[in-house]
């Protein structure tokens, strides 16, 4: 109930390709979803975040797909660039004070020259 | 210095040793957290501080002591470990709601020999 299923484990693609990373969970009561970034030598930092309220969230490149019946939600990475290389982790949490966030295992993303 | 720092960067230890890991933010935040990150695991959270008052310890060894005497600062004190405590140990600081955007410090890289 409490786990987030990410995947792929890792992932290469061409530079200018759309990389997608999903994740799904299995606590209806998750209302608060981030994306956390990073990079070799760094701290995981935020990306982007969604609310179950709304489906699609944009940030520049960076798109979120919500599905709430499937209880899946996915990170699209458009027009990626080689910059783009890095661990990317989803997360979620009820934005509550009594419930921990909660992350996946996370994604090695290569963006290919 | 601004965000969220980690001294020191690298730390090597013997299993008899004693150690401390130190967290300093520069955000103003009111939390602050423990995380472990080791290959192919999420996050772990270890330990979690709330206006200086610890509210989680996620049945953390004995071995791992946390202490923050202050908002700004926490530490890690670390004895008698084992090889598998080896890992990155990351640091982290939120404002507001618990649980809320964290903010990461780059990380110690802890060898245990």
């Amino acid at each position: 109930q409490q786990q987030v299923k990410q995947s792929p484990q890792s992932l290469i693609v061409q530079k200018g390709g759309i990389p997608i990373i999903n994740c799904a969970y299995e606590n209806t009561a998750f209302d608060y979803f981030p994306w956390y970034q990073q990079f070799p030598g760094k701290g995981p930092a935020l990306l982007i975040a969604i609310r179950p309220d709304v489906s699609e969230k944009k940030e520049g490149r960076f798109t979120i797909s919500f599905n709430k019946s499937a209880k899946q939600f996915s990170l699209h990475i458009m027009d990626s660039q080689p910059g783009d290389s890095a661990t990317y982790f989803c997360a979620a949490s009820r934005g509550n004070r009594d419930d921990k966030i909660i992350f996946g295992k996370g994604t090695r993303l290569h963006i290919l020259p | 210095e601004t965000g969220v720092t980690q001294t020191p960067r690298h730390l090597v230890m013997g299993m008899t040793n004693k150690k401390s890991l130190k967290c300093e933010q520069h955000l103003g935040h009111n939390a602050m957290y423990w995380y472990k990150q080791s290959a192919k695991k999420p996050l772990e959270l270890m330990f979690v501080y709330s206006l200086e008052e610890r509210v989680e310890n996620n049945s953390v060894p004995s071995r791992f002591s946390p202490e923050c005497p202050n908002s700004s600062h926490l530490f890690l004190h670390l004895h008698t470990l084992q090889p598998e405590d080896s890992a990155l140990y990351l640091c982290a600081s939120s404002q507001g709601n618990l649980w809320g955007e964290q903010f990461f410090g780059p990380g110690t890289r802890l060898t245990v020999l």
